[in-house]
């Protein structure tokens, strides 16, 4: 597609509940990064895939809370046992690799998926 | 990672020429400064994005001052679309894997 998709747009859960939420990056990225924004505040790092491996899921906030990318291209972040604190905007983005001596390469967010846990 | 500091808000009239500047103090050698705009219910969206001196493109210009302890956006002749947070980076590298986004700047055009 021409950029970021993630479904569902909005999807509200009860508490304790299972959700997944997905993320269709830019055909040919290779970075894919999720992020989670809670209203007033900036979005805050929650993983980062290269490829299909996870390179950093320092930012996941607990074990509730997994993410995959079987085949390198479409992820799925996976959240048992919702809380009530999950509530907040989950943003995907992607990046195509292709960096050299640090160069940062521009990140393309999609709409987010807005949870809400009842 | 390098941390960022920015003002919380700032308000402007339309047709005037706009800039944030932002404070990044621990900035690694190969970091790079990026700065992103969102809109309500949107995702950020990539302005601009520089390492050092000036970078121009046609929505903004970016200035890094020789010791790169800080940034300057500019946005020129702002319009009421232009209100929206924006968020100064640093470090979104991919050998980083992640960046510290703030709360960002808050930038109110009135009429």
């Amino acid at each position: 597609g021409a950029g970021v998709s993630q479904t569902p747009s909005n999807k509200v859960t009860e508490k304790g509940k299972y959700v997944e939420l997905r993320c269709d990056p830019i055909s040919g990225h290779t970075a894919l990064y999720w992020y989670r924004q809670s209203l007033g505040q900036g979005p805050e790092f929650l993983i980062y895939f290269q490829g299909t491996g996870a390179a950093d899921d320092s930012g996941l906030p607990n074990d509730r809370f997994f993410a995959v990318r079987p085949e390198g291209s479409v992820s799925t972040l996976k959240i048992q046992r919702t809380e009530r604190g999950d509530s907040a905007v989950y943003l995907c983005a992607s990046s195509s690799e292709g960096h050299s001596g640090g160069k940062s390469t521009e990140a393309f967010f999609g709409q987010g998926t807005r949870l809400t846990v009842v | 990672l390098a941390k960022t500091t920015q003002p919380i808000s700032m308000d402007s009239y339309e047709g005037q020429e706009v800039n944030i500047t932002c404070s990044h103090n621990n900035i690694a050698t190969n970091d790079y400064i990026t700065w992103y705009q969102q809109f309500p219910s949107q995702g950020p969206r990539f302005i601009i994005q520089g390492y050092k001196t000036k970078v121009t493109n046609e929505v903004a210009s970016l200035f890094i001052p020789a010791d790169r302890k800080s940034s300057t956006l500019s946005l020129p002749r702002v319009s009421l679309s232009d209100t929206a947070v924006y968020y100064c980076l640093v470090g979104f590298n991919t050998n980083a894997g992640k960046s510290t986004f703030g709360d960002g700047t808050t930038l109110t055009v009135k009429p």
